[in-house]
């Protein structure tokens, strides 16, 4: 049962350069979300999915696109990377809204030079 | 408001110690509370959580205490191991923002063997 997987794990990006991360989940869960990890400063929600189709936009938006065209993917998308958007990213699933725990991925260690 | 303030940063207990973390809130709208632990290279997972009705919930060794009217919640590890060292997140789900996750900033807990 592999649940949340994020690919990749890790990588290192140019100021400027593009780049999608991807995460399945295998839980057949409706909501799916992507958070960025800074020190000291908890989870913050970037974009969340609560259907096959849908997007909406968390905490933290701007510079990230997302789409989820099938239910058990949910990719995130940065067009022009720059150094502020270095972080650990997460994605989430849960069956649906409201004291449903969410299941996370291992993460993307992102770095933007 | 929308912010869920965590203390301490960091904490270091002694093997067989109580471990405790503490939570505020100002949103009276918050209607679940999770705690997530995480371990270094992983994603969060879901570790105890309470709705507001209720004001103690204990799970082996992990306790939360609500106090509604202080708008406060903690976390109690009795009996403290080495392997119960790792980050502990404590958050708060906002129904009036589609049931959105609001975190804490994360605390570090070292166990001393």
């Amino acid at each position: 049962n592999a649940g949340v997987t994020q690919t990749p794990k890790f990588r290192v990006l140019k100021t400027g350069q593009s780049m999608t991360l991807l995460c399945a989940q295998d839980m057949n869960h409706e909501y799916m979300y992507w958070y960025r990890q800074d020190p000291g400063m908890g989870l913050r929600l970037i974009h969340y999915s609560v259907g096959e189709g849908t997007t909406a936009k968390g905490e933290v938006p701007d510079g990230y696109n997302v789409s989820r065209l099938k239910k058990q993917n949910f990719l995130l998308g940065l067009e022009s990377a720059a150094p502020s958007q270095t972080s650990v990213y997460f994605c989430a699933s849960s069956w649906n809204r409201g004291g449903q725990p969410q299941h996370f991925g291992d993460g993307t260690r992102l770095s933007i030079l | 408001q929308q912010q869920v303030k965590q203390s301490p940063q960091s904490l270091i207990v002694q093997k067989g110690g109580i471990s405790i973390i503490n939570c505020a809130y100002e949103n009276t709208a918050f209607d679940y509370f999770p705690w997530y632990q995480q371990f270094p290279g992983k994603g969060p997972a879901l570790l105890i959580a309470i709705r507001p009705d209720v004001s103690e919930k204990k799970e082996g060794r992990f306790t939360i205490s609500f106090n509604k009217s202080a708008k406060q919640f903690s976390l109690h590890i009795m009996d403290s191991q080495p392997g119960d060292s790792a980050t502990y997140f404590c958050a708060a789900s906002n129904p009036d923002s589609n049931y959105q996750l609001i975190w804490g900033a994360g605390t570090k807990l070292i166990i001393k063997p």
